[in-house]
């Protein structure tokens, strides 16, 4: 079956340190890929999205992504985290069927601390 | 805002009460969604509908009955829910994937947190 794991349930960072939120997924054909953010008290918002091209995808907010084909992976990056990053970030993927089911995570708690 | 507006955001209901859940998109997408987010769990596709016809059934529980009147509306039809059905329902909205395929980022609603005592 189609899955999307990722890695951390929880993250802890102090502002400045550096993000990296692990996303591995298990489909065997060519996948959309995506990841969303919730910002506390807010709606799921799309942060950045892989269809085709340069494996580095760089999203709003100094976010990005690096598609790995050969290791099933869509790791998010960001250099230097600010408080006002904490949010419950989530992967997803979309098998590219034509249909339209996406598969997400189960999400990532990131807390930044002041 | 992201577009998608969901009332009512917060229903308790006993398990033999009848209630909708609705969702309206002013983006004027194609495809409307319903997801099921319990906590520390991924969120669970229940029903996507492209053009109002329903694309999508994942094994969701008959107690689960979606309506799409249009493109622009969406409800969810509660009757006889289990405690277990506790969650929060999120309606998404995207466009249908063209011909040149691509990805169809979903835009979401806030949520309507339901409890079922």
């Amino acid at each position: 079956a189609q899955s999307v794991s990722q890695h951390n349930h929880h993250v802890i960072l102090s502002e400045a340190a550096s993000l990296e939120l692990g996303c591995n997924y298990s489909y065997g054909g060519t996948v959309n890929l995506f990841w969303y953010v919730q910002y506390p008290g807010q709606h799921l918002q799309l942060l950045l999205k892989y269809f085709s091209g340069d494996p580095l995808v760089k999203g709003i907010k100094g976010f990005e992504a690096e598609f790995i084909k050969s290791k099933f992976s869509f790791n998010l990056r960001k250099p230097s985290v600010q408080w006002s990053d904490t949010a419950e970030y989530f992967c997803a993927v979309s098998p590219n069927t034509g249909g339209f089911k996406t598969i997400f995570g189960a999400g990532t708690r990131l807390f930044v601390k002041a | 805002e992201t577009g998608v507006t969901q009332t009512p955001r917060h229903l308790v209901m006993g398990m033999t009460n009848k209630k909708s859940l609705k969702c309206e998109q002013h983006l004027g997408h194609n495809a409307m969604y319903w997801y099921k987010q319990s906590a520390k769990k991924p969120l669970e596709l229940m029903f996507v509908y492209s053009l109002e016809e329903r694309v999508e059934n994942n094994s969701v529980p008959s107690r689960f009955s979606p309506e799409c009147p249009n493109s622009s509306h969406l409800f969810l039809h509660l009757h006889t829910l289990q405690p277990e059905d506790s969650a929060l329902y999120l309606c998404a909205s995207s466009q249908t994937r063209g011909e040149a395929g691509g990805p169809y980022e979903q835009y979401f609603g806030p949520g309507t947190r339901l409890t079922v005592t």
